[in-house]
């Protein structure tokens, strides 16, 4: 099993520019996740999916907007990305629906606004 | 905000120490606590999940003191590869939804 897939792995933005991140998990697990890391900060979720054909805001979801396209992929769009949005943005998944219940990761994409 | 307080950091420790990081959450209705490792850019991995009063795994102990809203994380005979940023989590139950709020890490240095 790949786990979470997240592509790309890096990308630099100018202001104003569009973009989606990708996210893909072979677990077959119903939740998936997306959070950003800053530095300084913890991981803070943006937005999360507790099955396929629902979504949710999490802490910091101003700038994206989401889409869970199937059980698999888990989609985070920037419609005018910011600087305030370069960050390291993580897609996670689990297995119950229960937020809280162990998370695993994807490598991540760090993305840079200028 | 409901907050997750760590030590700040950096420990650095020889090979061979014991070395013990702790963890304050203000949430007291949080049921479930973990420690993630975090390496150097790279994602966050479950280290131990904590639901009662504690966990061991091998060389690391993790304790939970509800009464004190406290968690620690105590790794004995360090290892070059425990090197890392480890991540304290609590849950947090906001409203109509759970969430995990992550602490912002507490970095390990092992040296030779």
């Amino acid at each position: 099993n790949a786990g979470v897939t997240q592509t790309p792995k890096f990308q630099v933005l100018k202001t104003g520019q569009s973009m989606t991140l990708q996210c893909a998990q072979d677990m077959n697990h119903n939740s998936m996740y997306w959070y950003r890391q800053d530095p300084g900060m913890g991981l803070r979720l943006i937005y999360y999916s507790a099955s396929e054909g629902t979504t949710d805001k999490g802490e910091v979801p101003n700038g994206y907007n989401v889409s869970r396209l199937n059980k698999r992929e888990f989609s985070l769009r920037l419609e005018s990305a910011a600087p305030s949005q370069t960050s390291v943005y993580f897609c996670a998944s689990n297995e119950g629906g229960d937020i809280t219940d162990t998370q695993y990761f994807g490598p991540g994409t760090r993305l840079t606004v200028l | 905000r409901k907050e997750v307080e760590q030590d700040p950091g950096p420990f650095n420790v020889p090979e061979g120490a014991t070395v013990a990081f702790n963890c304050t959450y203000s949430n007291s209705a949080s049921q479930s606590f973990f420690w993630y490792r975090q390496d150097c850019r790279k994602e966050p991995k479950l280290l131990m999940s904590v639901y009662s009063s504690g966990n061991e795994d091998g060389r690391f102990t993790a304790q939970l003191n509800r009464a004190s809203q406290y968690i620690s994380l105590l790794i004995r005979d360090s290892k070059l590869s425990d090197s890392a940023t480890y991540l304290c989590v609590a849950n947090y139950y906001g409203g109509s939804q759970g969430n995990l709020i992550f602490g912002k890490g507490t970095k390990l240095s092992v040296k030779p």
